[in-house]
């Protein structure tokens, strides 16, 4: 069993929707990331948050830390936000273990 | 504006032949990092570096070398001991324990 678990692999939503990417891990961590990957393979960290929730613009992302559960949510979803979504916690010493990602495709 | 540099973009060499990816930062980081990601994996870590002149092995170091002579590079060299090279490679670097990971744009390297 993986130690970050993404749901669902894949994601295609309609433009407008609202959307919500779930990582679950198993290790106790120190912080958890949420990336974005575009096409070009570029990574870009949306998100570094070890309780409680953090808002950017349209996207949202909470934490569980009892749970060991978080939610990324897009609201208002728009193609530009079609991209493979990547959950990552850092475990005490602050090694990273990544999720294998989801990919969400946003139609117009 | 401060970051870290891959290049090249997209590398490809043939098989038996050592290639080194580059990775530069100009943000002063201590810590640097190799990744790895192959189709429907997640990223895993090659080697990494918490200091000038160190280095440690990462879950998948076979194959691949590394050197920090510069604190603002990290090369990472796939030698013909890589059974599986063709991959994407993503380097990253850290500042201190409570700050995130900074990314670059990555290498993907196709060996033929």
């Amino acid at each position: 069993k993986n130690e970050v678990e993404q749901s669902p692999q894949n994601l295609t939503a309609q433009e407008g929707e609202f959307i919500t990417i779930n990582c679950s891990y198993s290790v106790g961590i120190s912080a958890l990331h949420w990336l974005q990957q575009h096409p070009g393979g570029g990574i870009v960290s949306l998100f570094m948050l070890s309780s409680g929730k953090k808002k950017h613009g349209r996207l949202i992302a909470t934490i569980n830390i009892q749970e060991k559960h978080s939610s990324l949510h897009i609201t208002a979803s728009h193609p530009r936000d079609s991209a493979v979504y990547i959950c990552a916690v850092m475990e005490y010493g602050n090694k990273l273990v990544f999720g294998a990602g989801t990919i969400l495709r946003v139609k117009s | 504006d401060g970051g870290i540099t891959q290049s090249p973009k997209y590398l490809f060499r043939k098989e038996g032949q050592n290639v080194t990816l580059s990775c530069e930062q100009n943000l002063n980081h201590d810590a640097m990092y190799w990744y790895r990601q192959d189709p429907g994996q997640g990223l895993r870590l090659i080697y990494y570096s918490q200091i000038v002149n160190d280095f440690q092995k990462g879950d998948i170091a076979e194959g691949y070398s590394v050197s920090r002579e510069k604190k603002e590079s990290f090369p990472l060299t796939v030698t013909s001991a890589q059974k599986n090279p063709t991959a994407f490679y993503l380097c990253a670097s850290k500042d201190s324990p409570n700050y995130g990971y900074t990314f670059g744009s990555g290498t993907r390297l196709t060996v033929v």
